[in-house]
């Protein structure tokens, strides 16, 4: 089973409002990827998990607060965004790290998000 | 000069044809190439991907790997209608410090009924 869910499909916020972003797999990968892309770009790395650990902070701004609460989990937390940071979130896992063979990523469906 | 380079398209060919897309990538030490399908408004697909040089075939779908001119291709045999999406080429190599998963820019493919 080569699924990554993500919850919610779509989210609509306010500038001043806190949500959080969902991704779960249960292919047992042990590296987990947040990716944001905007229309017609290619998807642009924000965060690596690599056995739990935050392994890449792509200098995404502190109003984007990644959360591995397990290996199977993975959270995006938003506050205080801004209209420019409307996007598709993407969530992705692998096996292994990007440095090692059989690191195949999968995305999820992602999450379309608004701010107004 | 980018580290992973597509033409954007669009590229157009008849159904039946074959499609032919390539992709050059500057990072001599990437060992894992990836082919990715998107259409408008999904996340992206992973279709292909090879880590030898040579050939690998799946199916209607063939990824090509040269790693001496350091371009990869994927050739699409009997193309459809339903392969008209946006198809991304990505490798594993360095940027901005990080090892991570490179994405070429898309090349847009349409196939006409």
């Amino acid at each position: 089973d080569t699924e990554v869910t993500q919850t919610p499909k779509h989210l609509v916020m306010g500038m001043t409002n806190k949500k959080s972003l969902k991704c779960e797999q249960h292919m047992g990968h042990r590296a987990m990827y947040w990716y944001k892309q905007k229309a017609k770009k290619p998807p642009e790395l924000m965060f690596v998990y690599s056995y739990e650990k935050l392994s890449i902070n792509e200098s995404v701004p502190s109003r984007f607060s990644p959360e591995c609460p397990n290996s199977s989990l993975l959270n995006l937390h938003l506050h205080a965004l801004q209209p420019e940071d409307s996007a598709l979130y993407l969530c992705a896992s692998s096996q292994g790290s990007s440095r090692e063979l059989g690191n195949e990523q999968f995305f999820g469906p992602g999450t379309r998000l608004t701010v107004l | 000069q980018k580290e992973v380079e597509q033409n954007s398209g669009p590229l157009s060919v008849p159904e039946g044809a074959i499609a032919s897309l390539n992709c050059t990538y500057s990072d001599r030490g990437s060992q894992s190439f990836f082919w990715y399908r998107q259409y408008s408004g999904k996340s992206p697909e992973l279709i292909m991907f090879i880590y030898s040089n040579g050939d690998k075939e799946d199916g209607r779908f063939t990824a090509q790997l040269n790693k001496a001119s350091q371009y990869v291709s994927l050739l699409i045999r009997d193309s459809q209608p339903s392969d008209s999406a946006t198809y991304l080429c990505a490798v594993n190599g360095w940027q901005d410090s990080s090892y991570k998963l490179i994405f070429g820019s898309g090349t847009r493919l349409l196939v006409r009924p």
